[in-house]
């Protein structure tokens, strides 16, 4: 079937580097992308969301950008903390107005080094 | 309010028990899903309300029960289940027709 997948298992970036975290997605008829984190022991966690009308989308110290023809979507953390260390899930979002299915990627684990 | 509470966070339970999962918001919203995740994967759909009816089963086995009684509340009944059902089970609402959804921290459920 279709599904939403991330290129790396696991990314290791130094403290105060801008961190990039990929995914390819497989279903051209979605218009919305979602970025989760997730720590241990908590649940996901929303970060920016985008729609398939915008390349670009920015907020507060993450970016996410979205290239249709390829299918991929990545997440942009500028100056990574400690505090960023985490799982993050992109998820790719379909279906009826009222009845939204949220399906999600693998996910990449993000190691921040001090 | 800006939660999604859900109990028990930790639920070890044999073969043969019956026991349920809760899961409650209080943010008005009116989409409430079920996901199960399990380690090292992402999450998966189980089951999708939206006005407390059932409008998606992603195919779960019967031993696996969704019920909504009200708005604010859903639960998810447990029967007989298999040690292969371990896993997160993750509880997530959202206002009908968006997809920023709340998750919940998820109860640990272990099966022996």
């Amino acid at each position: 079937g279709e599904s939403v997948g991330l290129h790396l298992p696991t990314l290791s970036v130094q403290e105060g580097d801008n961190s990039i975290i990929n995914c390819a997605y497989s279903n051209s008829a979605s218009d919305y992308f979602i970025w989760y984190k997730q720590e241990s022991g908590k649940g996901p966690q929303f970060i920016i969301d985008i729609r398939s009308n915008m390349d670009k989308r920015q907020g507060q110290r993450v970016t996410v950008l979205l290239n249709k023809t390829v299918k991929h979507l990545s997440l942009q953390i500028a100056a990574t903390q400690p505090g960023d260390s985490a799982v993050y899930f992109c998820a790719e979002a379909y279906g009826s107005s009222n009845t939204g299915k949220l399906i999600f990627g693998q996910g990449t684990t993000l190691q921040v080094k001090p | 309010d800006t939660e999604v509470t859900q109990t028990p966070k930790h639920l070890v339970m044999g073969m043969t028990n019956k026991k349920s999962l809760k899961c409650e918001q209080h943010m008005g919203h009116r989409a409430m899903y079920w996901y199960k995740q399990k380690a090292k994967k992402p999450p998966e759909l189980m089951f999708v309300y939206s006005y407390e009816k059932l409008s998606i089963n992603e195919s779960v086995p019967s031993r696996f029960s969704p019920e909504c009684p009200n708005s604010s509340l859903l639960n998810l009944h447990l029967h007989a289940l298999q040690p292969e059902d371990s896993a997160l089970y993750l509880c997530a609402s959202s206002s009908a027709g968006q997809y920023g959804y709340t998750f919940g921290s998820g109860t640990r459920l272990t099966v022996v």
